[in-house]
């Protein structure tokens, strides 16, 4: 089985631009949740999709959102980026009853 | 809010000995406990975990302890080897309504020293 891809790797933007970020979860898995990783603050949830419903969301702006389609793939989008929101964004898939979460390879983004 | 600390930050051992990272949780309604284990430009992978309904976990060299009174819980390495060297994160969660949303402590970087 692949694991959970995320797509693109690393990216470099310019503030006020935006960004999408894609993860495909593993073959099965209905819930992806999105993580920003940062030096000092570890992981910070930003939300969770299951079946194309955001079912949890943590304390991140509006600027932050996503969304989730029929396959279960997810995609995440920054508005008007910030210097600091830059970081690794992880995402981690679960297969449905099982509470072990697997994680993606992670985006790099740097904001510029 | 909920809140997860870690302790130590940083951990350095000597290859053989053991190191012990600690973590407190808030929210009394967590009953899931993982730890991951994240290596320098990887991703991070689950090692061990564990259920408020143990006390304690053991797999191999690696094992989890669990005092839902204190809301402690702790990872134990032993026989340290150089390649246990990476960056350690506990988390805590609640799978009640099935949401799998964890809340992680900030890390803890090892370095098992030869």
């Amino acid at each position: 089985k692949a694991g959970v891809t995320q797509t693109p790797r690393y990216l470099i933007k310019t503030r006020g631009q935006q960004v999408t970020l894609s993860c495909s979860p593993i073959s099965g898995h209905r819930s992806v949740s999105w993580y920003q990783q940062t030096p000092g603050q570890g992981l910070q949830f930003l939300f969770e999709y299951f079946s194309e419903t955001q079912r949890n969301k943590g304390n991140f702006p509006g600027r932050f959102s996503g969304r989730q389609f029929s396959n279960s793939r997810s995609e995440m989008n920054v508005s008007t980026l910030e210097l600091g929101d830059s970081a690794l964004y992880l995402c981690a898939s679960n297969q449905d009853g099982n509470t072990e979460a697997f994680f993606g390879q992670g985006t790099r983004l740097t904001v510029v | 809010g909920e809140n997860v600390e870690q302790h130590p930050s940083t951990l350095s051992v000597q290859e053989g000995d053991s190191a012990v990272i600690k973590c407190t949780y808030s929210d009394s309604a967590s009953n899931y406990f993982p730890w991951y284990k994240q290596e320098l430009g990887k991703r991070p992978q689950l090692i061990i975990d564990i259920r408020s309904n143990v006390g304690e976990k053991k797999d191999q060299r690696i094992a989890v302890t669990l005092n839902k009174t204190a809301k402690h819980f702790s990872l134990h390495i032993t026989e340290t080897q150089p390649e246990d060297s990476a960056v350690y994160f506990c988390a805590a969660s609640s799978d009640h309504a099935g949401t799998y949303k964890y809340i992680f402590g900030t890390g803890t970087r090892l370095k098992v020293l030869a």
